[in-house]
């Protein structure tokens, strides 16, 4: 079946940088795209980003833009998201999902962010 | 950016009872070219990451039960429960997905009455 499995927890300093995995199995990876979200603690989701597997292309949320990078590894259908300068803003749980144009999002079990002095 | 606005924002239910939450989107997310509504619906559990439902308005997703229904038209949506069981009760998202960004309703929160 599908399954998005996601590193594991991260804390860190205000300034520093988060890269983020999300290793994709029971499809082929380079059929969809994928999306990453985030959810900050009490809040509802909210979409940063995607890229399609296939052909590289990306879009980001105005927000994130030049603070953040979504890149695919397609020899062992990885996807990863890095966050640059953050702030306590950015503390909460980071989501990738598949994204099928066609059938919505399959979420990943997600990975907690600390970001804290 | 496309607004998505849910409502209610918290819905007390009896089991077995009905349950009814609406999603309404600032722009019609009827795709001209393809037909289709590109309007999903979520389902949340506290500590879990969120499911899809519903997907492309009224599809629903592998193994949801068939309890669960979408409609709508480009602009205004329905999830509905024809009888809600103890493992409904959580937080409902609407997202829209026609255009980027990806944006979400507030949710709603379906309780136990």
């Amino acid at each position: 079946q599908v399954q998005l499995v996601q590193s594991g927890a991260e804390v860190k300093k205000p300034g520093a940088s988060v890269r983020l995995s999300c290793k994709a199995s029971g499809y082929i990876f380079i059929t969809y795209g994928v999306s990453w979200l985030r959810q900050a603690p009490g809040q509802g989701p909210e979409w940063m980003g995607w890229i399609s597997a296939y052909s590289g292309d990306r879009q980001y949320a105005q927000k994130f833009l030049g603070r953040m990078t979504v890149t695919t590894d397609i020899s062992t259908s990885t996807a990863y998201m890095e966050l640059r300068s953050l702030t306590s803003d950015d503390t909460g749980t980071y989501f990738c999902a598949r994204d099928s144009g066609a059938t919505g999002l399959t979420w990943g079990q997600g990975t907690p962010v600390i970001v804290s002095s | 950016d496309i607004v998505m606005t849910q409502t209610p924002l918290s819905l007390p239910v009896t089991p077995g009872e009905p349950a009814s939450i609406s999603c309404r989107s600032s722009e019609s997310l009827l795709h001209t070219d393809d037909g289709d509504t590109y309007l999903d619906w979520y389902f949340q559990k506290p500590g879990q990451s969120p499911q899809l439902l519903i997907y492309t308005l009224s599809y629903r997703a592998s193994g949801v039960p068939d309890r669960f229904s979408g409609s709508g038209t480009g602009t205004a949506f329905t999830l509905n429960i024809s009888r809600v069981e103890a493992e409904d009760f959580g937080l409902y998202y609407c997202m829209q997905r026609i255009d980027f960004p990806y944006t979400f309703g507030q949710g709603t929160k379906l309780e136990n009455k």
